[in-house]
């Protein structure tokens, strides 16, 4: 058990840029959350996965963000035209099936500055 | 809509004393409730989780919490804290409708020697 892994641990950008966080889960887990994360907040959910298909995505998660698990191992999260309100912590977590079943085991994040 | 709430903010202790940090939530079924913890720059561990059963549960690192129905609170305690206790503390309960975890704001414990 290698843990979740994310990369990269840190980014910062430009307003307006293009970035792309990449996450591997444990590898028999079948689902996969992206949580986000604002300083003084609790992860607020975004979206998920089991196995490659998408079930649901958050409010939260605009246009400009979108996030693939194409071969139900790994994920990116997109965001497209960064703005200064994405800056947080982006948080991925895998569990083997569901989060009341098993427990979720998170990734240290990557954290993200739009300046 | 299922919340969580933690009212401490921020709590200090000595190290050796006793803690309890409080959490409530509201939720219309039997929740599923969870304790997580997290130190600076990393990503969240996995305290403890109620499900059903026995009210007391028992988590790692000495830690255990109360499922208190009455007063819709799971509150989590340890009798002696250790310097690297300190961390931030999150509560969290399943909405099972959607099947994701709902967080508080979280409490940062200080440990003073």
């Amino acid at each position: 058990d290698t843990g979740v892994s994310q990369n990269p641990r840190h980014k910062i950008t430009k307003r307006g840029q293009n970035v792309t966080f990449r996450c591997d889960p444990i590898s028999e887990h079948n689902r996969l959350y992206w949580y986000r994360q604002t300083l003084g907040q609790g992860p607020e959910f975004l979206t998920y996965f089991q196995n490659e298909a998408q079930l649901e995505k958050s409010r939260l998660l605009s246009d400009r963000f979108s996030a693939e698990r194409p071969k139900g191992s790994f994920s990116t999260l997109e965001i497209q035209r960064t703005e200064q309100g994405d800056s947080a912590m982006y948080l991925c977590a895998s569990s083997l099936d569901g989060t009341y079943n098993s427990p979720l085991h998170f990734g240290n994040g990557t954290r993200l500055t739009v300046t | 809509a299922q919340s969580v709430t933690q009212p401490d903010i921020h709590i200090t202790v000595s190290e050796g004393a006793s803690l309890e940090l409080r959490c409530n939530y509201s939720y219309g079924a039997t929740p599923y409730l969870f304790w997580y913890v997290q130190s600076p720059g990393q990503g969240l561990q996995l305290l403890l989780k109620y499900f059903s059963g026995d009210t007391l549960v028992q988590g790692i690192k000495g830690f255990e919490a109360e499922f208190k129905r009455s007063q819709s609170s799971f509150n989590l305690r340890k009798p002696s804290v250790h310097w690297s206790d300190a961390a931030e503390y999150f509560c969290a309960v399943a909405d099972l409708d959607t099947d994701k975890l709902i967080f508080g704001t979280g409490t940062r414990l200080q440990v003073f020697p």
